[in-house]
């Protein structure tokens, strides 16, 4: 069926390593994607985008990698902190759904010190 | 700042009482959206609004409604809570002037809880 899916539901790393969150999407028609940061008793905070006609977009320690053929996108986190202990979520804009956006289930990030 | 409010962030209510969140957002967006939050099922779309007037049903729309009488509110109403309806609610927007009509950011949450 149609989804947003994560690879990992949980991912434990060092301080300062750098981590990697994957995200599977279904639908070819899907050209917009977000990623989002939610930390315990918030909400959801915009981390970076990309359309696709992009496959990759770096912000400020984050790298997102966009892989229409197997249909994958990926967060990259440079020089893990514990301030990035979090949940993130990959969502999915599907072009001809006015600004609906599909989420994944999240993956909890933590970070060891 | 330009921001999204939610209120109450917390509530305590009991089965079949009717209950309003409110939500308020300063940006001037168009596209306002509500969701909830379970374990287990991420986040959901409830009920969206395009603008003034316009409201739309999204996938778990049974036992809510949304009215949009102004660009900067879009309050939800449980009919008649239920227990099934305890969860954390959170309300977004989205519209012309951020980096991009489709990025919806999102409020603080309201924390529901039904007796």
């Amino acid at each position: 069926g149609e989804s947003v899916g994560l690879h990992l539901p949980t991912l434990s790393v060092q301080e300062g390593d750098n981590s990697i969150i994957n995200c599977a999407y279904s639908n070819s028609a899907s050209d917009y994607f977000i990623w989002y940061k939610q930390e315990s008793g918030k909400g959801p905070q915009f981390i970076i985008d990309i359309r696709s006609n992009m496959d990759k977009r770096q912000g400020q320690r984050v790298t997102v990698l966009l892989n229409k053929t197997v249909k994958h996108l990926s967060l990259q986190i440079a020089a893990t902190q514990p301030g990035d202990s979090a949940v993130y979520f990959c969502a999915e804009n599907r072009g001809n759904q006015g600004g609906k956006l599909i989420f994944g289930q999240g993956t909890e990030l933590s970070v060891k010190p | 700042d330009a921001e999204i409010t939610q209120s109450p962030r917390h509530k305590i209510t009991e089965t079949g009482r009717q209950v309003t969140l409110a939500c308020h957002q300063t940006w001037n967006h168009n596209n306002m959206f509500w969701y909830r939050q379970d374990l287990g099922h991420g986040l959901r779309l409830i009920h969206y609004s395009y603008g003034v007037q316009d409201t739309n049903k999204g996938e778990v729309s049974d036992g809510y409604s949304v009215s949009r009488s102004n660009t900067e509110d879009l309050p939800l109403t449980l009919e008649s809570a239920a227990s099934s309806q305890t969860s954390v609610y959170f309300c977004a927007s989205s519209g012309v002037g951020f980096p991009s009509t489709d990025t919806q950011y999102f409020g603080p949450g309201t924390r529901l809880t039904v007796l």
